[in-house]
Formats: structure tokens, sequence, C-alpha cells
């Protein structure tokens, strides 16, 4: 159980265009679903907290026009990164975290590697 | 300030061998602690998860350690194959809080 898919697995895309990515609670649902950057040999950064059917919460430093995020079902959570630029190339992780389970129990997804050429 | 640090940066062994991952933390509230392995290009995948009043747990080649009086765990590989090879993360949890402070894990190489 508490499976998190993310798709797509992996997208190249050209300067300027947006890109979504979706995160989803294959067997549970998720009040709360968390996204992570990583960059090559470092650790996993928050960069948002999403909430089902209110707005996310954006850690400092991170544009909310830029990573647009939608959580509108419990099962469902989408960052759209817009106008990307090649130094938006990373590799994005989703979390989701049980609806009614233990506070700081995050189940992950398998990752989005993001190419901006 | 809540913060993880992790020893080695990274770590090659030879199959078989046995080694020891290191974690200082110094997350207050302390609720928890996690260790998670992540493949090259995968999300991480849980591997223990200790409390305040454990001491040790055991996941088939893999055993956490920690002492909470020094802030310490550990994560010890017994037996290493090569599919052992990846990050491993080191994840402390604070009470009250649902995000936790993350390690920036150690990367272990294992060589045939």
């Amino acid at each position: 159980g508490a499976v998190v898919s993310q798709h797509p697995s992996r997208v190249i895309c050209k300067s300027g265009t947006s890109v979504k990515i979706e995160c989803r609670s294959l067997d549970f649902q998720a009040t709360t679903m968390f996204w992570y950057r990583q960059f090559p040999k470092q650790s996993l950064m928050l960069m948002a907290t999403s909430n089902e059917g209110s707005k996310a919460t954006y850690e400092q430093g991170v544009e909310k026009d830029k990573f647009l995020i939608n959580h509108a079902s419990l099962t469902l959570s989408t960052l759209t990164v817009t106008s990307a630029h090649p130094e938006d190339s990373s590799f994005y992780i989703c979390s989701a975290k049980i609806a009614g389970g233990p506070i700081n129990e995050q189940f992950f997804g398998p990752g989005t590697r993001l190419t901006v050429l | 300030k809540n913060q993880v640090e992790q020893s080695p940066q990274s770590l090659i062994i030879l199959e078989g061998k046995n080694c020891t991952l290191q974690c200082n933390y110094t997350v207050s509230p302390f609720s928890n602690l996690r260790w998670y392995k992540q493949d090259t290009g995968r999300g991480p995948v849980s591997l223990t998860i200790m409390t305040f009043s454990e001491n040790t747990k055991s996941n088939g080649r893999y055993t956490a350690t920690l002492d909470a009086d020094t802030k310490q765990s550990s994560l010890h590989i017994t037996a290493s194959q090569l599919s052992d090879s990846a990050s491993y993360i080191c994840v402390v949890s604070a009470g009250g809080s649902y995000i936790p402070t993350f390690g920036r894990g150690t990367s272990l190489i294992v060589h045939p």
C-alpha cells in the first residue's frame, strides 16, 4: 500500500515552454502533498506544500507564479513549471501524506527528470 | 536551526563487505528518524523508522541504530550486494511538524 506515482517520469522541453507534472496517490487519499526539487548530488529541497482544496504554501525563495501547484482532488496534485529555463532542469519529486495518518509520514513518488534545453 | 549531517559523503566497497553510514542531527523536539534508500533517478524508499525509545531496528540486511542522547544514528549494511549501490538519506522529523529535515545523503557504490 501507500503507492505514489508521478507522470511523466522524464520530460525534455524547450526554453520558454510550460511543463506539467502529475503526482497521484494510487491507493490512499492524500489531503497533503509535497513537492521537492533535487539537484545532482544534493538532498531533497522542499518547494511547496500542497493542500487539497486550498492554495499551496511555498518555501522561501520559490516563485509561486513560476511553479504553479494545483491540488484539486484527494489523489492528485500537479506542478506546472511555467516559462521553463535551463536552470529549472532538475529532478522533481512529490510525496504524499495519508489523510488522517501520522503527521510526519510521507510516501515518495518515483520522481520526474526535467531537462530544459 | 534543525540540521542533519551525514558521513561519509561517499563510500566505495567491495561486494560482500559490510559498511556503516553515520547521521548526526540537531532536530528538536525529536519525533522520529528514518533512513531512506534512493536509487539513481528514483524517489526515496523508506528502510527503517525509529522513534525516541528505539535503539535498534533491522530490515533484512539493513540495521539502524539510534542514540537519542548523543543525537546520532547509524545504518549498517551487512554482506553488501551490487543492488545496494544507491544514495542513503537520513531524515529526521520534529514533533508537531510535517516537514522533516533531510540529510545530504551518503552515496554508496558496491563493486563486484
